[in-house]
């Protein structure tokens, strides 16, 4: 039963362009929400995260939107660069609960 | 600061052997985990514990065991090597960052392992 699913295991964009990567979740416990960005041959890297009580989160190039009423979030990089090519997770946690949940990732490709 | 080490890096075990997945880390986090990542599947959770002395199982933890004697080591066995454990592992350590209302996660570079 996969809770965090993003359905495009793949995605190209023309650089400067917007990349939207998409989330959805099943668990209504869910109250905390995190992308992570992942290259070849390294860990996991924090992007950027979203609690429950908002619906946007802003940091530099990368925005997070989160609609929970449909139990969906979105990353959105403006502009895209030739670096953001790389693996993107969306992961969720309960609310002080230190366990992450993953999504199976999807790999954005920047063409420039 | 080294942040969380994983060694090593690559291993290719036969069908029944088995080894142990050395992590360690140096931000005295009470929290730490590992989890493996297949294709389409995402990362799973194997095992994690809050502290150390305390371990609990997650989402995938059969063929494995852990143990946390201390907070900075968190080693992962395998008990006797399956294809099916052919991954990519990860380990990380958190904390509760209170800031995000949320635990901020350091993941290690991986260890590649094969199984034949």
């Amino acid at each position: 039963d996969q809770q965090v699913k993003q359905n495009s295991p793949s995605l190209s964009v023309q650089e400067g362009r917007i990349s939207i990567l998409n989330c959805d979740y099943t668990n209504s416990m869910f109250d905390y929400f995190l992308w992570y960005k992942k290259y070849p041959a390294e860990g996991p890297t924090f992007l950027i995260s979203i609690s429950s009580i908002k619906d946007k989160n802003e940091d530099g190039r990368f925005t997070v939107f989160l609609n929970k009423s449909a139990k969906h979030l979105s990353l959105h990089i403006v502009p895209s660069q030739p670096g953001d090519s790389a693996v993107y997770f969306c992961a969720a946690s309960g609310f002080g609960n230190e366990k992450l949940t993953f999504g199976t990732g999807t790999r954005l490709t920047i063409i420039p | 600061n080294a942040g969380v080490t994983q060694t090593p890096k690559f291993q290719v075990l036969k069908t029944g052997q088995s080894m142990t997945l050395q992590c360690a880390q140096d931000m005295n986090h009470e929290y730490m985990s590992w989890y493996r990542q297949d294709p389409g599947m995402g990362l799973r959770l194997i095992h994690y514990s809050v502290g150390a002395g305390i371990t609990d199982q997650g989402e995938v933890p059969n063929g494995y065991n852990v143990s946390r004697s201390t907070t900075e080591d968190f080693p992962l066995r395998l008990l006797s090597a399956a294809p099916s454990q052919t991954s990519v592992y990860f380990c990380a350590s958190s904390y509760w960052d209170r800031g995000r209302r949320s635990y901020g996660y350091t993941f290690g570079s991986g260890t590649r392992l094969t199984v034949v």
